[in-house]
């Protein structure tokens, strides 16, 4: 158990819906990371909060948004959509901010979009 | 750009013997590398990590990697394999000034026979 918990764990929905998936990284955590994994794109980062700040966008699509709130919980919304948004998203987190910081990875959120 | 190739996306070996899974970056400065373990239906699990210092470096579940500058590699080993470690290995590339976001390899799925 590495301490990063989501939820929830299945998501099944239609096209042009929107979700919101919903992290909490490891106590003492301020670092907050989104993480796409599907067959064709493999995993790919798409944002990254520190502290409740945007720190790192990456291929992060404009349907596509996040936050991290006040007690750094931090949540992705997807919005419009598409059956190729079916995937696994992962949340992550870290101590700090910088590279080279281990990141701890949550089980993730399985998301089919019918 | 940094990039990550993991040479042979199916790795099949026997109990007892060997694991080496292979990854290679590019980056035209020094890059934070890290090996990830995927087990079914789980998140990733961090196994070692290399940022600075001694090149050959110890992880959990008795894998360690070796930074070679010369070669742009991070080869992941295992001196003898368990049936408990099939799983898929994910190699992952951090680099200065990206904000730690981490560049993944495809992965490489490891199959262990008796």
């Amino acid at each position: 158990d590495s301490g990063v918990t989501q939820t929830p764990k299945h998501l099944i929905t239609a096209t042009g819906q929107r979700v919101t998936l919903r992290c909490s990284p490891r106590s003492g955590d301020l670092s907050v990371y989104w993480y796409q994994q599907s067959l064709d794109q493999g995993l790919q980062f798409l944002i990254q909060y520190y502290n409740g700040e945007e720190r790192a966008k990456g291929n992060i699509l404009e349907r596509f948004s996040a936050q991290q709130f006040p007690d750094l919980h931090s949540e992705l919304n997807l919005s419009s959509l598409e059956l190729g948004d079916s995937a696994l998203y992962f949340c992550a987190s870290s101590i700090g901010q910088g590279e080279g910081y281990e990141q701890y990875f949550g089980p993730g959120t399985r998301l089919t979009v019918t | 750009a940094q990039s990550v190739t993991q040479l042979g996306s199916h790795v099949s070996v026997s109990e007892g013997a060997l694991v080496l899974l292979r990854c290679n970056y590019s980056s035209s400065v020094p890059p934070y590398l890290f090996w990830y373990v995927q087990y079914p239906n789980q998140g990733l699990q961090l196994l070692l990590k290399y940022t600075t210092g001694a090149t050959l470096v110890k992880g959990i579940n008795g894998f360690e990697a070796e930074f070679k500058k010369s070669e742009t590699s991070f080869h992941l080993t295992k001196p003898s394999a368990h049936m408990s470690d099939a799983a898929e290995y994910f190699c992952a590339v951090s680099l200065t000034g990206t904000a730690s976001k981490l560049t993944f390899g495809t992965g490489t799925r490891l199959q262990v026979t008796l």
